[in-house]
């Protein structure tokens, strides 16, 4: 079976600033690992993926996720935040083993809130 | 806009009516998905088709639910007997393939509120 845990419901930070939203998966199979961005009233959009090939990986808007596997995380992060960036995140896993569904599993999401 | 599609936006009923929704994919993506997302959680995958063919359905939430795609083109959702639990935000997306190297587009929802 496969998981994701984030481990903030809800983090604030000044625009300019760092973000850092976290996230540990369980997999019992080499997992690819996805953060999806929500903003109100929008679809889900696809920030970055990892798929077993470099563990630091890039995706739009300027976030960046980092594949660790000796601690199970994949937190995202971005050097400076906008206030754009508000929305609420969600890590992904899919776990293709067995050939079964492709369907994602979510975690909870990370509601992000930029302050001015 | 050549985005997946979702029909209607919001619906209300009331319990114990039948609803129906409609999501259109991106016109050359093979794969569907239907999720439903509750309020405070991440999208719950439900079932997904691969064209007409429907390769996953025991996620379905119960029997309640059922799924269609005829034509390998748009897909139906219909909740029979509603009941006010299956108020949620009800999401599609679609891929061109199996697989992560595609990624799955995802609709705007349809919300469903049962009163």
């Amino acid at each position: 079976a496969q998981s994701v845990t984030q481990l903030d419901s809800h983090v604030s930070v000044s625009e300019g600033t760092p973000v850092l939203l976290r996230c540990n998966y369980s997999s019992s199979y080499s997992p690819s690992l996805f953060w999806y961005v929500q903003h109100p009233n929008k679809g889900l959009q696809l920030l970055l993926k990892y798929t077993s090939a470099a563990t630091l990986v890039k995706g739009i808007n300027g976030f960046e996720a980092e594949f660790k596997k000796s601690e199970t995380s994949f937190h995202l992060t971005k050097p400076s935040a906008h206030m754009s960036d508000a929305a609420e995140y969600f890590c992904v896993v899919s776990d293709e083993s067995g050939g079964g569904a492709d369907g994602l599993t979510f975690g909870k999401g990370t509601h992000l809130i930029i302050q001015p | 806009d050549t985005g997946v599609s979702q029909d209607p936006r919001h619906k209300i009923t009331k319990r114990g009516q039948n609803v129906t929704f409609r999501c259109d994919p991106i016109s050359e993506h093979n794969r569907l998905y239907w999720y439903r997302q509750t309020l405070g959680q991440g999208p719950e995958f439900l079932t997904y088709f691969q064209n007409e063919a429907q390769l996953e359905k025991s996620r379905l939430l119960s029997d309640r639910f059922s799924a269609e795609r005829p034509k390998g083109s748009f897909s139906t959702l219909e909740i029979q007997r509603t009941e006010q639990g299956d108020s949620a935000m009800y999401l599609c997306a679609s891929s061109l393939g199996q697989g992560v190297t595609y990624e799955q587009y995802f609709g705007p929802g349809t919300r469903l509120t049962v009163t």
